[in-house]
This record gives C-alpha cells, sequence and structure tokens, in this order.
C-alpha cells in the first residue's frame, strides 16, 4: 500500500527566505506527483506535476524535483512571500489513483 | 467555466439523516473522485468514476454509495449519516489517469453529523 509523508507538519519562516518542503512514498512504481497548495477553507489548487519520467518541474518561484528511485520529492521556494502562507500537499498517482500526504503547514511572516 | 462545483457548501445532519453531495463539472473529465479530508489524516479517497456509468471503490468506502449517471456529475450519498461522517467533502475530477493526469478540485462541502 503506498504511504506518502511530508516532513515538516509546519514551517514558520520570515519574509524573503527560500524554503524547501520535503515529500517520501514507499512504493516506487508511480505514474506522477504533484504538489497542491490549500488555503483554509478552500479546496486544492495544482501547483506542479512531475511525470515519473521527469527529474522536476518550474513554475515561478517553484521547483519540483522528484528522485523516483529513492522515493523522494522537494519543493523548493524561492524569495518566500506572505501569500506564500498555506498547507502545501504532496500526492502520487500510480496503480490506484492519488495518494495524499498529510501536508506542510507553510506561515510566512512579513 | 466554472470548473468544479460542489452542492452544498456546509450541511448539518442528526445520525440516521440520509443525503446526497452533489458534484459537476464542465471540463469533459472522464474521471471524477470523492475525497474525505479530517484532521490528521490528510485527504482519503471514498469513491471513484472512470466515465458515466462506472464506479470503484477508494480507500474509505464503507458507509458511502455514489452514481454518475451523467459523465458531468458525480453524487455521493449517505444512507443513514453518523458522527465518524462530520468531515469536510471534496469532489475532484481529471481528464486522464496516469502520466498526465491533473486533478481539478472543488471548494469542499462541510458536513457535521450530530
Amino acid at each position: 500500500k503506498q504511504e506518502v509523508t511530508q516532513i515538516p507538519a509546519a514551517l514558520s519562516v520570515p519574509e524573503g527566505e527560500n524554503l524547501v518542503l520535503n515529500c517520501s512514498f514507499t512504493d516506487s512504481a508511480i505514474y506522477n506527483l504533484q504538489w497542491f497548495r490549500q488555503d483554509p477553507g478552500k479546496g486544492l489548487t495544482s501547483l506542479l506535476l512531475i511525470q515519473s519520467s521527469q527529474r522536476e518541474q518550474t513554475s515561478g518561484r517553484l521547483n519540483a524535483s522528484l528522485d523516483k528511485s529513492s522515493g523522494r520529492s522537494t519543493l523548493y521556494i524561492a524569495a518566500s512571500q506572505p501569500g506564500d502562507s498555506a498547507t502545501y500537499l504532496c500526492a502520487v498517482s500510480g496503480n490506484t489513483p492519488l495518494v495524499f500526504g498529510k501536508g506542510t503547514r507553510l506561515s510566512v511572516i512579513a | 467555466n466554472a470548473g468544479v462545483t460542489q452542492t452544498p457548501k456546509f450541511r448539518v445532519l442528526k445520525t440516521g439523516q440520509s443525503m446526497t453531495l452533489l458534484c459537476a463539472q464542465d471540463m469533459n473529465h472522464e474521471y471524477m473522485y470523492w475525497y474525505r479530508q479530517d484532521p490528521g489524516m490528510g485527504l482519503r479517497l471514498i469513491h471513484y468514476s472512470v466515465g458515466e456509468g462506472t464506479t470503484a471503490k477508494g480507500e474509505v468506502p464503507d458507509g458511502y454509495n455514489v452514481s454518475r449517471l451523467k459523465k458531468q456529475n458525480f453524487l455521493l450519498g449517505l444512507e443513514s449519516a453518523a458522527p465518524s461522517q462530520t468531515s469536510v467533502y471534496f469532489c475532484a475530477s481529471s481528464f486522464i489517469r496516469g502520466r498526465g493526469e491533473t486533478q481539478y478540485f472543488g471548494p469542499g462541502t462541510r458536513l457535521l453529523v450530530l
């Protein structure tokens, strides 16, 4: 059974700092890995999707990497802003539909 | 283009009552999903559908039923609500499964069962 773990569970950083969120998964037989953002009381918004054959994806200040063999992904956020404050979820898709981690709650302090 | 919409946004039920949550998408997606999100548990898949007229069980299907009579709609039913079903329910849809899949989520339905 696929299990997805996200560390840390919560993170607080000052504005302008670069930061890394971590995601690990137990079964490397995946189709893709996605990073989502969830604001309080809202639904999920897809940020980046990395297909199993890819190593990384970039969108603006966000960069996500995937090391399928070791079962790890990182989400790098450059020059963090207060507007980045949200919960970030990692999810993997394989033989079953998306399996989610429990998320990292990020607070960026102005 | 509304994306994925969910009805209702919030509902309070008494134990034993029944209700249906409606999910609609206007993106012509084949795949649709129902998740529940609970504190400390993350999102868990309840049921999903790979096309009109099809449904399949996810990780936590007990106590729920689903139907996909039209491609754009996916209904989640609770026949006899229990306090353990208090949660936030999210619907999602995607065009395909597999390598290029991106799931689009609705805003959620908050359900409180007393």
